[in-house]
């Protein structure tokens, strides 16, 4: 098992580009996760998803969107990036709560807005 | 909400010594686990160990080991033998084992940075 994947692993955006953050589980799990690390915190979620088709709000959600078209994919989007979005970002999966507990992590994603 | 609080930013070990890192929680609910997770210079969030809240025994992983104190909401970590590979960040993490959707997310601590002295 590859685990989770997470491409690119940096990028440099202007002020106003979009972009797309790609995370690919082969675990098959249902739960996925987007969080953001800023410089000196913890992570916070930024959406996750129950399954393919469903996802939702997590804390941080403004400036971002997600889809969830299969069970293995979770982009996340950025329309107009802008300085307060640079940060790390992790994507995470787990099995059903109940099932199992541990979240899984890819890589991370530095991402740099000027 | 849960809040996870690490009050040490940094700590600093002698290679083979032992080291506590230190994390309080805060939540009204009686079933939960509590992990630790390490992150190197690379990024990757790697888990360290887990707890659950409703073992009174203390989990272990090979060197490291967590003293879980559940009335003081209190669970540390302890390091033997430290080794120049722990160098990392630290993070304690606590998740609900009640609530799914964005419960089921993970509350993070600020982190501790260890280095280890050779």
């Amino acid at each position: 098992n590859a685990g989770v994947t997470q491409t690119p692993k940096f990028r440099i955006l202007k002020i106003g580009q979009s972009m797309t953050l790609q995370c690919t589980q082969d675990m098959n799990h249902n739960y996925m996760y987007w969080y953001r690390q800023d410089p000196g915190m913890g992570l916070k979620l930024i959406y996750y998803s129950v399954g393919a088709g469903i996802t939702d709000k997590g804390e941080v959600p403004n400036g971002y969107n997600v889809s969830r078209s299969t069970t293995e994919d979770f982009p996340l989007r950025l329309e107009l990036a802008a300085p307060s979005q640079t940060s790390v970002y992790f994507c995470a999966s787990s099995y059903t709560p109940g099932v199992g507990y541990e979240q899984y992590f890819g890589p991370g994603t530095r991402l740099t807005v000027t | 909400a849960q809040t996870v609080t690490q009050s040490q930013p940094e700590m600093s070990v002698q290679e083979a010594e032992t080291v506590t890192l230190s994390c309080t929680y805060d939540t009204s609910e009686s079933d939960y686990y509590l992990f630790w997770y390490k992150q190197p210079p690379s990024r990757q969030m790697i888990l360290v160990i887990r707890q659950e809240a409703y073992k009174q025994q203390n989990a272990t992983e090979n060197r490291f080991s967590v003293n879980f104190q559940k009335a003081a909401k209190s669970f540390s970590l302890k390091i033997s033998d430290s080794q120049l590979g722990d160098a990392a960040m630290y993070f304690c993490a606590y998740r609900s084992a009640l609530e799914t959707g964005a419960n089921s997310k993970l509350t993070f601590g600020k982190g501790i940075t260890l280095s280890v002295r050779p």
